[in-house]
């Protein structure tokens, strides 16, 4: 059981928009910058989105970021068959005081 | 730039110790105020941090492995390291490096068989 609660899965057509979402608690997205992370099949996680919204540089802007209260999400607009990947959130945790992350969600792109 | 790159021991039996090492290049980890983490992926399944370390030597471990994990530095050879004491085969998983949560290694699988 995460810490962070994701989707399971999600799944879109091409050039459509999805957004995957991660609820968590005061303790850790209420109080902490969010991290989302793309995984490719058998390969590392990837930096897609730091400080809640922010974009790294060589990162499309077709991704974006975003936080309200104790849930984040991430968006994914104009979905490319290259889009299908594992993606997880990850946050501090200030009462466990440790690093968390999300279950993780698999997306489809049909 | 910054790349990290782990290696160590692929295949252990129960009981054994974990020996890793994330070497960095690109940047030298005495620069800056990051913190070098670990992190391990079991098989199929979700991220689990295991701990972090700063070039000052000061470590910080995840509660649940806290007493089986030494995270520690070297910066003549610019590399950090984990040992992972007492493995049983729940230890058996992918285990990446990472700078600030935000550059990663490729990673290097761990197997614990009898």
């Amino acid at each position: 059981q995460s810490v962070l609660t994701q989707p399971p899965s999600v799944s879109e057509v091409p050039r459509q928009r999805v957004t995957i979402s991660c609820s968590g608690s005061r303790s850790n997205i209420g109080n902490n910058a969010v991290n989302w992370y793309q995984q490719l099949p058998g390969k590392a996680p990837k930096l897609l989105i730091f400080y809640d919204d922010m974009v790294p540089s060589g990162v499309s802007d077709r991704f974006s970021g975003s936080k309200s209260g104790t849930s984040a999400s991430l968006a994914i607009n104009g979905l490319q068959s290259e889009d299908e990947a594992d993606y997880y959130c990850g946050v501090w945790d200030d009462s466990l005081n440790t690093w968390v992350f999300g279950g993780g969600t698999k997306l489809t792109v049909l | 730039q910054l790349q990290l790159q782990e290696s160590g021991s692929g295949l252990l039996k129960p009981s054994q110790t974990l020996s890793l090492t994330c070497a960095v290049s690109g940047a030298s980890i005495s620069n800056g105020n990051y913190s070098w983490n670990w992190i391990r992926q079991p098989p199929g399944k979700g991220l689990e941090w295991i701990g972090y370390i700063f070039h000052s030597g000061r470590t910080h471990y995840d509660p649940s492995l806290k007493s089986r994990v030494t995270i520690s530095v070297d910066i003549s050879k610019n590399q950090i390291s984990l040992r992972l004491n007492s493995v049983t085969a729940a230890d058996t998983a992918t285990y990446f490096c990472a700078r600030g949560m935000k550059v990663w290694g490729q990673g290097t699988t761990v197997t614990v068989s009898s």
